[in-house]
Parts: structure tokens; C-alpha cells; sequence
């Protein structure tokens, strides 16, 4: 059964360092969502792409996020400098395309910030 | 403003009862509807999902109703089990425009012997 690939699936990192998580969608999926779930909350949208493009980065904190899909396939979300607040996990999907319903997830990375 | 408020937000059920949750959305916009199991350490897994045409959807022991009016929806678990203690998540999402998910809190679930 195809699934989401991510990594690291753990990452400690201090305050004020670079960190960057990596994501492999389903083949053939067109659509890629990053999220950010804090402990006891349900995820909430970072960004959003279709193919190489990005559709949707209204919640990403552009100041020290970045996310890219260079080549439409796999997706890297970076951090810089990194804060105590951004300690969660973060959760990578993906759709068909825009139109389909359904999003599948991978197992994430749990960053902690120290 | 939290447009998916989901209840309770934790709940304990003996085994072989019945686990109930509950949504409530305000964007009448929204037209599908999903559940997702969590377990600790791992992503949300796509359960079942239901769409406003249809009151009720069924897949083996884990079912969707769907009341449009009020605009709710729950997910009723029929002879839960151990094994289905997990984070449980509401979500919607509005097939126009291509909008993301919107997730409800949460519910944590224990199954007990």
C-alpha cells in the first residue's frame, strides 16, 4: 500500500538553529499539504501546493518558514531560526489532485526545541 | 474562530460498548466531511468520510451521521474495542477553491476491558 514517506521522524534541535523536514508524497499525487500539530490540538495548514506551485501559504510564518517542491514530487519545510514555540509535530499529506477529497498522511516529524 | 468545535474531549468506553463524537461546523459551505484515527507517535489515518447528500454512512463497525440542519455530524464506534483507543478528529472541507482540511481538537478515546 503506497504511503507518505517523511524524515527525520524525530528532530531536537536548540533555539536559534536551522532545521528542515522532508517529504515524499504518494506517486502520482499532485497536491501537498504541510501541517503543524501542536500536542492536544488537530492539525492546522502550513502550506499547500499543487505540483511545483504554491496554492496556499496564508498560515505559514514566512519570516523563518520556508517550504519548496522543486520538482512537483517531494517537498522540504525549513525552519530558521527555529523557536521554542515551534516545538510540535509536523504532518505532511497528500491528494489525487485538487479536486479529490481525500488526504492521506505520513507519520510526521516530532520536533522539540530546546 | 474555531469553525469545527468537536466533543467531548475525552471519553472512556467499556469494551463492547458503544463510543459516541460529536461535530458541529458553521460554514455551510463545507461539503465533506471526514474522520481521522491518531494513534501516539503516528499521522492521522483516514477513517470514514461522509458528504451532505447522505444522512448516514456505514463501514463495518464505525458509522457517520449526518444532520445538515444543525449542521452536525458524529461518529458513532459500535462494539468498541482496546484496540480503537486513539485520538479521534473531526474535519471539513469545501471542495471550491481548493481549501485545506479544518480540523476539530480532538477527542481521546479509551477503550477499557
Amino acid at each position: 500500500e503506497a504511503e507518505v514517506a517523511q524524515s527525520p521522524r524525530y528532530k531536537i534541535t536548540e533555539k536559534s538553529q536551522a532545521v528542515a523536514f522532508w517529504c515524499d508524497p504518494i506517486s502520482g499525487h499532485a497536491t501537498l499539504y504541510w501541517y503543524r500539530q501542536i500536542l492536544g490540538q488537530g492539525p492546522e495548514l502550513l502550506v499547500q501546493f499543487q505540483d511545483e506551485s504554491v496554492v496556499d501559504d496564508s498560515q505559514l510564518p514566512k519570516d523563518r518558514f520556508s517550504a519548496e517542491r522543486l520538482k512537483g514530487v517531494d517537498s522540504t519545510l525549513k525552519i530558521q531560526p527555529a523557536e521554542l514555540g515551534d516545538s510540535a509535530m509536523y504532518l505532511c499529506a497528500s491528494s489525487p489532485d485538487r479536486e479529490s477529497y481525500e488526504q492521506y498522511f505520513g507519520p510526521g516529524t516530532r520536533l522539540t526545541v530546546t | 474562530q474555531q469553525q469545527v468545535k468537536q466533543s467531548p474531549q475525552s471519553l472512556i468506553v467499556q469494551k463492547g460498548g458503544i463510543s459516541i463524537i460529536n461535530c458541529a461546523y458553521e460554514n455551510t459551505a463545507f461539503d465533506y466531511f471526514p474522520w481521522y484515527q491518531q494513534f501516539p507517535g503516528k499521522g492521522p489515518a483516514l477513517l470514514i468520510a461522509i458528504r451532505p447528500d447522505v444522512s448516514e454512512k456505514k463501514e463495518g463497525r464505525f458509522t457517520i451521521s449526518f444532520n445538515k440542519s444543525a449542521k452536525q455530524f458524529s461518529l458513532h464506534i459500535m462494539d468498541s474495542q482496546p484496540g480503537d483507543s486513539a485520538t479521534y478528529f473531526c474535519a471539513a472541507r469545501r471542495r471550491s477553491g481548493n481549501t485545506p482540511l479544518v480540523f476539530g481538537k480532538g477527542t481521546r478515546l479509551s477503550v477499557i476491558a
